[in-house]
């Protein structure tokens, strides 16, 4: 599965939008790109996920580039309870073969109020 | 109930006893994940299982060992415990047969485990 790198940390204002990027550029055509986030010591939560397309949930929106080698997650009105630990991954689809998924160390998101 | 639910949630044990943390899902779905997370860090994949009886290391497996004789169970057993081994596990799982890719994994609530 390909590499991702994200910031460390980002910080951002109660009600603002919040636009988490994320570097995947090694990403092969076959694997899809995931959003997932933890809040304080809770299971990790799944956001949304994209192939090529920008996609959008009630949750979140997801920005891919055209070339793929990135995404940004955007949440357009960031609220207290989305402080969270935020992970980024990118692999393989169910008719490849393999789930093995790594999470790297995530964007951890202060919203403030 | 429906779910994945982890058991116990809080273990205290001592350095070289055997533990066994529990793992059992509801939907039948193929694949199931654990991962540890220690103090400030992200998660990192132990083991997964993508059917009963089919099982393959992580990233750090050293220490562990897994079983899944039941599509539903994926107990994970620490044979001797070290106090690196102290951290919290978080099981997951997934259909695995999802055509559009929205091989969407679902966590537990977790195991903090202690080894004193």
């Amino acid at each position: 599965d390909a590499k991702t790198t994200q910031p460390p940390s980002m910080d951002c204002a109660e009600g603002r939008a919040a636009n988490l990027p994320c570097n995947h550029s090694t990403i092969s055509g076959n694997e899809y790109v995931y959003w997932y986030r933890q809040i304080h010591s809770q299971g990790p939560q799944y956001i949304i996920h994209g192939l090529k397309n920008n996609e959008t949930n009630e949750m979140a929106s997801l920005i891919i580039t055209e070339d793929r080698k990135s995404s940004t997650l955007i949440l357009p009105h960031a609220t207290l309870r989305d402080t969270a630990v935020y992970y980024c991954i990118v692999r393989v689809g169910p008719h490849t073969g393999g789930f093995k998924t790594i999470f790297g160390a995530g964007t951890r998101l202060f919203v403030k109020a | 109930d429906a779910g994945i639910t982890q058991s116990p949630r809080y273990k205290i044990t001592e350095t070289g006893r055997q533990v066994t943390l529990m793992c059992h899902q509801t939907w039948s779905h193929s694949y199931m994940f654990w991962y540890r997370q220690d103090l400030g860090h992200g998660l990192r994949l132990i083991y997964y299982s993508a059917a009963a009886d089919i099982t393959d290391k992580g990233e750090v497996p050293d220490g562990y060992v897994v079983s899944r004789s039941k599509t539903e169970n994926f107990p994970l057993t620490l044979e001797s415990a070290t106090r690196s081994q102290t951290s919290v596990y978080f099981c997951a799982s997934t259909p695995g047969t999802v055509a559009t890719g929205a091989n969407v994994l679902t966590f537990g609530a977790g195991s903090r485990l202690t080894v004193l």
